[in-house]
């Protein structure tokens, strides 16, 4: 069975510092997908990114970055200058491939991140 | 992407009775997934539900209590059934879009507070 675990509940820092999320995941499968999402105050799930098992690159997009690394199952990602806005809870999920896994997400449990101003 | 609504936001409700909530997408998609999301926790799915066929539900979810309707590739709705204060979480539904990897796009969610 598939798994996501995030070792962070909670990180706390002050405006313009970085901060970075772990995620490692489980599975058996060779094919997967990874995703992060961001979950702000409000309540909505906002889809930030989706790998998949055989693109290794890094990838930016903006103050956002993802380390995606097979060896050791990990899917972290980093908020650079972090700013207030970015205050929220942030759920690493994994999805297997193959009709059979149906696309569905297993979520992580969850970082909650709050900067400072 | 996808632009998901869902009816209501949120509802407060008394123990014993019912809720349908309804997920509404701007297009059709084959893969619509409900999830709950307890207080503090983490996102569980509850169910996939494809049009024209029963949906199918997760370890520890009963179609008796969380009975799901598909009619068309654009509309779905949950019903929560017989509530109990145990069932007050945020509901959320989601779509899968694409192919070769599907991207997940979520819906506001639903806001349930049981009494």
């Amino acid at each position: 069975a598939q798994k996501v675990t995030q070792a962070q509940t909670e990180i706390s820092v002050v405006e313009k510092e970085d901060v970075t999320l772990d995620c490692v995941y489980e599975t058996r499968d060779t094919t997967y997908y990874l995703f992060w999402y961001k979950q702000p105050p409000s309540g909505e799930l906002v889809f930030l990114i989706r790998r998949n098992s055989f693109d290794e690159q890094n990838e930016i997009s903006g103050r956002y970055s993802w380390n995606f690394q097979k060896s050791t199952s990990s899917f972290n990602f980093t908020i650079t200058a972090s700013q207030v806005v970015d205050s929220a809870v942030y759920f690493c999920a994994l999805s297997e491939a193959g009709e059979a896994a149906g696309n569905k997400l297993t979520f992580g449990g969850g970082t909650r991140v709050l900067v400072k101003p | 992407s996808a632009v998901i609504s869902q009816k209501p936001s949120r509802d407060i409700c008394q123990r014993g009775t019912s809720l349908t909530i309804q997920c509404q997408v701007d297009s059709q998609v084959t893969m619509m997934f409900w999830y709950r999301q307890q207080p503090g926790q983490s996102l569980t799915l509850i169910a996939t539900a494809n049009q024209g066929s029963e949906a199918t539900y997760e370890s520890g979810f009963v179609i008796d209590k969380f009975p799901i309707s598909r009619p068309n590739l654009t509309f779905s709705t949950l019903t929560v059934s017989n509530m109990s204060p145990e069932d007050s979480s945020i509901y959320l539904c989601s779509v899968s879009i694409g192919g070769g990897g599907y991207e997940q796009y979520f819906g506001p969610g639903t806001r349930l507070t049981v009494t």
